[in-house]
């Protein structure tokens, strides 16, 4: 069963840069997109952004010049950066990976639990 | 980038009733469309993949339809468990996006 596990901290100063890493166990990352997605407290889902184990990505047009993405397929982790974070970067953060194309057309089948990331001075 | 409207934003429903969540693409689709629950602090979780598809280890009672621009969740009779909140999500192009979601709540 394949297993996500969202890391990293979970308050930030304005300006800062909020850093998190997926973990994911029970599989390889070698295949499949992975993914952000985050939520603010008491709204709906925003998609951030995904990866591919080549290193190929994909960023929110809204977000994508503060975003980026990296993956390490030794340690079977992905990694999310966003900039200058203000205080309406505060939600919860999910990684998730991308279901395969061909039969499933690509839903985000495996999550994590969400870590909640905080902005404030 | 896709929009999707979900309708309605809530509802309020009692057990044992059938209960309908639409969403509408702002442009066609094809079937690349998904619903998740979500119950409060914990993620979402997926229900329906490619429209009509039924996701391993969800209850028959959820059944999804639809292609293009007009899908629908159905519920055929509601449990307590159901009570949560329900997400459409398009993977046909990026950025990937999600309905505002309909909560289920209990009448």
């Amino acid at each position: 069963q394949v297993q996500l596990q969202e890391s990293g901290p979970g308050l930030l100063k304005p300006s800062e840069t909020l850093s998190l890493t997926c973990t994911v166990s029970g599989g390889s990352i070698t295949t499949y997109f992975w993914t952000w997605i985050r939520q603010p407290a008491g709204k709906g889902l925003e998609w951030i952004g995904r990866i591919y184990p080549s290193g190929s990505t994909n960023y929110n047009p809204s977000l994508k010049s503060r975003v980026v993405m990296s993956v390490d397929t030794s340690k079977n982790q992905f990694s999310l950066k966003l900039t200058s974070v203000t205080a309406a970067d505060t939600a919860v953060y999910y990684c998730a990976r991308e279901g395969e194309t061909a039969v499933t057309l690509r839903p985000f089948d495996y999550w994590g639990q969400g870590t909640l990331v905080t902005v404030s001075s | 980038d896709i929009q999707m409207t979900q309708s309605p934003s809530s509802l309020s429903a009692s057990v044992g009733d059938r209960v309908t969540i639409t969403c509408r693409a702002s442009q066609s689709i094809s079937n690349y469309l998904n619903w998740y629950q979500q119950k409060p602090g914990k993620a979402p979780k997926l229900l329906i993949y490619a429209a009509s598809s039924l996701q391993s280890g969800v209850p028959s009672r959820f059944s999804g339809s639809g292609s293009g621009t007009d899908f629908t969740l159905t519920i055929s009779s509601l449990q307590a468990e159901d009570f949560a909140t329900y997400y459409c999500q398009q993977s046909y192009s990026t950025p990937r996006t999600f309905g505002q979601g309909t909560k289920v709540e209990i009448k």
